[in-house]
């Protein structure tokens, strides 16, 4: 089954500070990932989404990730984050089958400080 | 982008009781639709996929007497905890994808908390 891991589990930064998150996935074949964000209160929400195309994938308030086959890899990143980008970040990857649940990363908590 | 709405927000409710969760997509409709838990400082576990007119998918280690799940129609799926635990108390999630290429879009969460 495809699963998909991710590195950091707290970051804190300052603000204007570059951000990259970490995301492997585990499945060899064709793969499909998103890129989730949780503000504090508030309910999931998609960043960003990889299904075919361009590995270099452009998403909602000025973050983008890149898909690396080779590393297996869907790092999310942003050149300068702001104080309201403090949230959680999920990787996620929707099954290929069935019914296609979507499988999510243990989630990286992001601080940015002012 | 599509709407799904949960109800209620939030629920108190007292041990050996039990809690209807409703998910509702507002502007679309889903023949499946998934329920999430998420504990504090983890991250989402699907418990089930719920299939509108047939029997929900459950997750190894989730208990499908424990946790009831209908699809009554394209629009709406309930969770029932059933004769609730305090070690029941999470914050529960939908979710539905419009389709096979689609984004899945989630509901705002249910705090449920078993006194």
């Amino acid at each position: 089954a495809q699963s998909v891991s991710q590195h950091n589990h707290h970051v804190i930064l300052s603000e204007a500070a570059s951000l990259e998150l970490g995301c492997n996935y585990s499945y060899g074949g064709t793969v499909n990932l998103f890129w989730y964000v949780q503000y504090p209160g508030q309910h999931l929400q998609l960043l960003l989404k990889y299904f075919s195309g361009d590995p270099l994938v452009k998403g909602i308030k000025g973050f983008e990730a890149e898909f690396i086959k080779s590393k297996f890899s869907f790092n999310l990143r942003k050149p300068s984050v702001q104080w309201s980008d403090t949230a959680e970040y999920f990787c996620a990857v929707p099954s290929r089958g069935g019914y296609q649940k979507v499988t999510f990363g243990t989630g990286t908590k992001l601080q940015v400080i002012p | 982008g599509a709407v799904v709405s949960q109800h209620p927000s939030w629920v108190i409710c007292k041990s050996g009781t039990s809690v209807k969760i409703e998910c509702r997509s507002l502007d679309f409709q889903a023949t499946t639709m998934f329920w999430y838990r998420q504990f504090p400082k983890q991250s989402l576990m699907l418990m089930a996929t719920s299939n509108e007119g047939s029997k929900a998918t459950y997750e190894q280690g989730v208990e499908k007497d424990k946790f009831l799940i209908n699809h009554a129609s394209l629009t709406l799926s309930t969770l029932t905890v059933t004769s609730a635990h305090p070690e029941d108390s999470s914050f529960y999630i939908c979710s539905a994808r419009t389709g096979r290429f689609a984004e899945a879009f989630f509901g705002q969460g249910t705090r449920l908390t078993v006194v």
